[in-house]
């Protein structure tokens, strides 16, 4: 089955302590994405990778790196989380950006930083 | 940057009611998508609509690019319509700029 996965679904963590969440799909898709979303504002690009060692920032990257060293993978990682990061994620891929490929979209994590 | 507004912010109709969704964008595109995020929280898309119309079974979109918006048309709405509706545009193929949302309720 086609899909993208991201773990973990829920995280509740403290400020300070570094965390990465996996996203994983199995669709040999060049592009994938990082989004938050947050009540009242849609969804925000935080980074996004067109292909294998090839990312570059969205709209919000401050506080957050990735990496792409395989086509499948894409985790975000929150070196030093804050309480201003609690958000609900979700990773995304599609075959070769947006154009008019659909998107394939992770269920989800909830992270909630005290 | 470009700013997306939707409209309205929410929205609750009867099963079976027609509803139109709007979007407005400050300035030109190249990239407009339509989502529906379920009330669990699984994001699809829906619709990829730079410019003109497009249906697929009871839902259709038009984009007006010369104008800058786009309106999502629901027809014979029902319950598993309910959710949040995305209008999302952009200038490249892997930037977009989302929307807040319209909120759409479908009672039985």
């Amino acid at each position: 089955e086609a899909q993208v996965t991201q773990n973990p679904r829920y995280l509740i963590t403290v400020t300070g302590k570094k965390l990465t969440v996996t996203c994983s799909q199995n669709m040999n898709h060049e592009y994938m994405s990082w989004y938050r979303q947050d009540p009242g504002l849609g969804l925000r690009q935080i980074y996004y990778s067109m292909n294998v060692e090839v990312t570059d920032k969205g709209d919000v990257p401050e506080g957050y790196k990735v990496s792409r060293k395989e086509k499948r993978n894409f985790p975000l990682i929150l070196e030093s989380p804050s309480p201003n990061q609690t958000s609900l994620y979700f990773c995304a891929s599609s075959p070769l950006g947006y154009g008019t490929d659909t998107q394939y979209f992770g269920p989800g994590t909830r992270l909630t930083v005290l | 940057g470009i700013q997306v507004e939707q409209s309205p912010p929410d929205l609750i109709l009867q099963e079976g009611a027609n509803s139109t969704l709007r979007c407005n964008f400050s300035d030109s595109v190249n990239n407009l998508q339509w989502f529906h995020q379920n009330p669990w929280g699984q994001l699809i898309n829906l619709f990829y609509i730079p410019s003109g119309t497009k249906q697929n079974g009871r839902l259709s979109a038009t984009t007006v690019a010369t104008e800058r918006y786009s309106l999502l048309y629901i027809s014979s709405s029902q319950t598993t319509d309910s959710g949040v509706y995305f209008c999302a545009v952009g200038r490249s193929n892997y930037q977009l700029i989302w929307g807040a949302g319209t909120k759409l309720i479908i009672k039985p």
